[in-house]
């Protein structure tokens, strides 16, 4: 079936990094975009970033450009988001997701990975 | 960037009720790029719809959608106590690709 783990959260301090992992299984990995989205405690959904199927289109929400990096390895199934000078305001839930492309519907996504950032 | 806005932000209705859930964007986009998203606590967002009103897989068709241009509809026809949760509407038409603030549910 599918599935999408994702890992490397934790408590970091401010101006720290930390990269998020997202391990895919159950599908065609290549052939899919994926989403990061975080969700900040008690707060509602916020697209952080985008990969295409292939890694040529990246898309950054404008919160994030420039501090975090989205890669993948389709040898590896797995998508990465680099997050560099991370601040209080990061703190959140991270989910990976699916599409079919980048302008798609988010149809599978991943228990998410907690992300704290204090001093 | 598209905003989207959800009313209301709160609801609390009865079992067999019927809901109607409203999502607005700030901009005319074409109704293949907005998606409905359920979540309850402590788990992940779950896909109702895509495409402004196809449902997703496993999805009960008690769950429709719909609308056009800047107005769109979640609607549950007969509410159970498992639709307790957070909806939100997502816009893919383009970058960024925002969430509205969601709906929150209730069952009395």
């Amino acid at each position: 079936q599918v599935q999408l783990v994702e890992s490397g959260g934790g408590v970091v301090q401010p101006e720290r990094s930390l990269r998020l992992s997202c391990a895919a299984s159950g599908f065609t990995f290549s052939s899919y975009a994926i989403y990061w989205v975080r969700q900040a405690p008690g707060k509602g959904l916020e697209w952080v970033a985008v990969i295409s199927y292939d890694g040529g289109n990246k898309y950054y929400a404008e919160s994030v450009k420039g501090r975090f990096t989205i890669s993948r390895d389709n040898s590896e199934n797995t998508v990465f988001l680099q997050m560099d000078s991370l601040r209080p305001a990061d703190t959140a839930i991270y989910y990976c997701a699916r599409a079919p492309e980048v302008r798609a519907a988010l149809n599978h996504w991943g228990q998410g990975t907690p992300v704290t950032v204090s001093s | 960037e598209i905003v989207l806005t959800q009313s209301p932000g709160t609801l609390s209705l009865s079992p067999g009720d019927r809901v109607t859930l409203s999502c607005r964007t700030s901009q005319t986009i074409n109704f293949i790029y907005l998606a409905w998203y359920q979540q309850k606590p402590g788990q992940a967002p779950r896909l109702l719809i895509s495409a402004t009103s196809s449902r997703a897989t496993g999805i009960p068709d008690r769950f429709s959608g719909s609308g056009s241009g800047t107005d769109f509809t979640l609607t549950i026809s007969r509410l159970e106590p498992e639709d307790s949760a957070v909806y939100f509407c997502q816009q893919y038409a383009s970058s960024p690709y925002t969430f509205g603030p969601g709906t929150k549910v209730e069952i009395k």
